[in-house]
């Protein structure tokens, strides 16, 4: 049973450029989340989407947009990128949406700004 | 602004001690408690799950959970080498069905156990 994956595992960008991660849930899932975590701090939550739709979005700019497939997957797209942009960040995917629901990470994508 | 605060570390204790891992949350509407362990450079992953008072045992780990203290904690008996890492504390705060899916963290607790 696969478990949630994203690509790639790592980037290097330039500050204004923009940039494109991917996830893909575990399977029977069909939510997803997206978090940052910079060094140091716990995981912020940037937003979930659940039937293709935004659901729910944390303290970021518009500068952070988001999209899902019909197959459940997701991608994260962050423009006119920031040095404080580079982080861990962090897809998790769940059942579905709800105050019960666990939510299981991948991996990560490391992003680093220069 | 909710918030979820944790001891402050690093704890270390001694490999076959119990260690101990403190986290507040400051919404009475929380519904859901989740602990994550995150080994350095890697991805946090769940270890855990509680959403009712009292303690939930899973092998050598224990959760516990007063709402009333607003207080969740983690207990790792026989504590050993490989639990070195950083524990964090997850809370879903479900206030009026419009915050689920979305878990607040903690800064985190790095724990050392030493042989």
């Amino acid at each position: 049973d696969a478990g949630v994956t994203q690509s790639p595992t790592h980037l290097i960008k330039t500050r204004g450029q923009q940039v494109t991660l991917r996830c893909s849930p575990k399977s029977g899932h069909d939510t997803v989340s997206w978090y940052q975590q910079a060094l140091g701090q716990g995981p912020q939550f940037i937003f979930q989407y659940y039937e293709e739709e935004e659901r729910q979005r944390g303290n970021f700019p518009d500068r952070f947009s988001g999209h899902q497939f019909p197959n459940y997957s997701s991608e994260l797209n962050v423009n006119a990128l920031l040095l404080g942009d580079s982080a861990l960040y962090l897809c998790a995917s769940s059942p579905r949406p709800g105050y019960y629901n666990e939510q299981f990470f991948g991996p990560g994508t490391r992003l680093t700004v220069l | 602004q909710k918030e979820v605060e944790q001891n402050s570390g690093p704890l270390s204790v001694p490999e076959g001690a119990i260690a101990s891992l403190n986290c507040t949350y400051s919404d009475r509407g929380s519904q859901s408690f989740f602990w994550y362990r995150q080994y350095s450079g890697k991805s946090p992953e769940l270890i855990m799950s509680i959403y009712s008072n009292g303690d939930k045992e899973d092998g050598r780990f224990t959760a516990q959970l007063n709402k009333a203290s607003q207080y969740v904690s983690l207990l790792i008996r026989d504590s050993q080498p490989s639990d070195s890492a950083t524990y964090l504390c997850a809370v879903n705060y479900g206030a009026g069905g419009t915050s689920y899916g979305k878990l607040t963290f903690g800064q985190g607790t790095i724990l050392t156990v030493h042989p």
